[in-house]
């Protein structure tokens, strides 16, 4: 079965400070890559998906995440973090074969002016 | 439009009892899902249908879960017996047609299970 691990579990930055989440994964076939995003108050929300080609995508507000195939990753990164990102981020896979969601187990993200 | 819609949003009841959850998904998406957030975790899937039938059921913990979604859009969550580990935050999302459609999730019911 596939696991994803997210190795940062709480994460504090100032204002215009980058970002970078890390996200890896187990699984040995064809991957679709997801990360979405909690606010506080409100559901999970799509942020950026890989199903192939590019594997450099951009997502909303800004956010963008690298797959890197060899090393079974898919890292979150946002040049400058703005307060209003303060939320849950979830990394999540999707065997290419399968229609379910595999999560990590979150990281919090706290942004301070 | 209307996202996927979930009812009750918290629910306490004591242990041994019966509940069921209900989720509304986006008009038109015939792909349904539930997970099930424990605290501190990510979402963990439970079981996926496709129109009305399940079509991966593996993630249900035990025969104490089950779900049904007759008509092939409102789906009910059925746990018998609870007990306080079912305690969670139970999530809905539904997809244009599954596969590798976006998923889009509902607002969760928080159960408590006393």
């Amino acid at each position: 079965a596939q696991s994803v691990s997210q190795h940062n579990h709480h994460v504090i930055l100032s204002e215009a400070a980058s970002l970078e989440l890390g996200c890896n994964y187990s699984y040995g076939g064809t991957v679709n890559l997801f990360w979405y995003v909690q606010y506080p108050g409100q559901h999970l929300q799509l942020l950026l998906k890989y199903f192939s080609g590019d594997p450099l995508v951009k997502g909303i507000k800004g956010f963008e995440a690298e797959f890197i195939k060899s090393k079974f990753s898919f890292n979150l990164r946002k040049p400058s973090v703005q307060w209003s990102d303060t939320a849950e981020y979830f990394c999540a896979v999707e065997p290419g074969t399968a229609s379910k969601l595999t999560f990590g187990t979150g990281t919090r993200l706290q942004v301070t002016l | 439009g209307a996202g996927v819609s979930q009812t009750p949003s918290n629910k306490v009841t004591e242990k041994g009892k019966y509940v069921e959850l209900r989720c509304d998904p986006i008009s038109g998406h015939t792909a349904l899902y539930w997970y099930r957030q424990s605290l501190g975790q990510g979402p963990e899937f439970l079981i996926y249908f496709q129109g009305t039938g399940a079509a991966d059921d593996s993630g249900l913990p035990n025969d104490r879960f089950f779900a049904v979604r007759p008509e092939g859009s409102v789906s009910t969550l059925k746990i018998q017996r609870t007990e306080r580990g079912d305690s969670a935050v139970y999530l809905c999302a539904s997809s244009f047609d599954g596969g590798s459609n976006e998923q889009y999730f509902g607002p969760g019911t928080r159960l408590t299970v006393t």
